[in-house]
């Protein structure tokens, strides 16, 4: 089956500092990526996707890398903010799991201030 | 902006008890979809809807799970005889098409004595 996984369960980084959030996955036919934020208390929120055809795809301080090669993508957040402490969550569609979306473990960013 | 709402927020109940926990989805999605996350893990898929049936299903999503789209707005979830492990807070989402991003609700806690 489909596996998502993290590298780091927690990632701390000082207020005005870039965030780098890692995920590694199995299959190869995965073909859509989604990067979700879950405050406490709340539903996972979409913050960005890519599709298989793309290796970069940028949004509002926020850019995901795709590295289908290694089977690896990235969550890059610019001029990290306190709003942005939350629990990130990889997920992915396709690849032999159906179009149900299989989420990753999640890290847990702290923004120091 | 379109929300998915989910109602209770939280619900007790006592095992063996039935509960149905409800949404309302997007209101122009088409797939609905109940996860689960057991406190501090990651988010677990349960059951997706189209078309009024069931599209797929998990192996959480056993016999005593259920779903039902009673009427065009409503998409409810009824675990028939609750057992102590479905413990968790519930999420309902919705998407327009069966390989988009999710939008999901805030969650039902679910605590089972």
């Amino acid at each position: 089956g489909e596996s998502v996984g993290l590298h780091l369960p927690t990632l701390s980084v000082q207020e005005g500092d870039n965030s780098i959030i890692n995920c590694a996955y199995s299959n190869s036919a995965s073909d859509y990526f989604i990067w979700y934020k879950q405050e406490s208390g709340k539903g996972p929120q979409f913050i960005i996707d890519i599709r298989s055809n793309m290796d970069k795809r940028q949004g509002q301080r926020v850019t995901v890398l795709l590295n289908k090669t290694v089977k690896h993508l990235s969550l890059q957040i610019a001029a990290t903010q306190p709003g942005d402490s939350a629990v990130y969550f990889c997920a992915l569609l396709g690849g032999g799991g159906g179009f149900k979306t299989i989420f990753g473990a999640g890290t847990r960013l702290f923004v120091k201030a | 902006e379109p929300e998915v709402t989910q109602t209770p927020s939280h619900q007790v109940t006592q095992m063996g008890q039935e509960v149905i926990l409800r949404c309302v989805p997007i209101s122009n999605h088409l797939y609905f979809y109940w996860y689960r996350q057991i406190l501090g893990q990651k988010v677990e898929f349960l059951v997706s809807f189209y078309n009024n049936e069931i599209s797929e299903k998990s192996e959480i999503f056993d016999d005593q799970f259920s779903v039902e789209r009673p009427d065009g707005s409503n998409f409810t979830l009824k675990i028939r005889s609750t057992k102590l492990e479905d413990s968790a807070m519930y999420f309902c989402a919705s998407s327009v098409a069966e390989n988009e991003k999710l939008f999901f609700g805030s969650g039902t806690q679910l605590s089972v004595l």
